[in-house]
């Protein structure tokens, strides 16, 4: 089956790092774009910035460039976000998708609270 | 950056009818290189994924039911649902690509049964 299957739910305080995963299967993982998309709570869907996971080529959206990195590991077929010191305006689901958004993982929910 | 601009932000219509979702991007979405139209759009139903409906403006999905259509060029969009169904509601997003591979979302339109 083709999927894209993403961690669990994470809850981090302030300043904490954090690292979510998103791994593919069922298709050539290397061949497509992981995109990851941020949905606050109650809100529409903000494309973060895409990772070409053969050569770890990475694109971000001015509004993330610098508060997220994106990483990949093709050998395990599984894309990462990570936040090194998390703000409470971070809380929202994570999603991963694969090229412009033909296939998603199920989303990841962080939420960072004192 | 390209903007997306969907209207309504929300609709209400009686099962049966039509409903239809205009999207509006601040620039020309369309490649003269092959003549086609970066356009998607995503349905979101609460507590899931994003889920790809429509791509080069008017190709349906494998697998999405032909109720769905979508229409338009350049700049100006239409999603439209013929003949609505309880289980339709959800949350829609017209989606630009034509700046790969960043993307952007509208605001989303929320669809409700009247």
């Amino acid at each position: 089956e083709v999927q894209l299957v993403q961690s669990g739910a994470e809850v981090k305080k302030p300043g904490d790092s954090l690292k979510i995963s998103c791994k593919g299967s069922g298709y050539t993982f290397t061949n497509y774009w992981i995109g990851w998309v941020r949905q606050m709570p109650g809100k529409g869907l903000e494309w973060m910035g895409i990772i070409y996971p053969d050569d770890s080529d990475t694109t971000y959206s001015p509004s993330f460039e610098g508060l997220v990195k994106m990483s990949a590991d093709k050998s395990i077929s599984t894309a990462y976000l990570q936040w090194s010191s998390l703000k409470a305006s971070d809380t929202a689901v994570y999603y991963c998708a694969r090229g412009m958004g033909d296939l998603w993982g199920q989303g990841t929910m962080v939420t960072v609270s004192s | 950056d390209i903007v997306m601009t969907q209207s309504p932000d929300s609709l209400a219509v009686s099962l049966g009818e039509r409903a239809t979702i205009n999207c509006k991007s601040s620039q020309s979405v369309l490649y003269s290189s092959n003549n086609q139209n970066y356009l998607a759009w995503f349905q979101q139903k609460p507590g899931q994924p994003p889920k790809l409906l429509i791509s080069s403006a008017s190709t349906r999905k494998s697998g999405v039911p032909d109720r769905f259509s979508g229409s338009g060029s350049g700049t100006d969009f239409t999603l439209t649902i013929s003949g609505l169904q309880a289980e339709d509601v959800a949350v829609y997003y017209c989606q630009q690509y034509y700046t790969t591979p960043l993307f952007s979302f509208g605001q989303g339109t929320k669809l409700e049964i009247k």
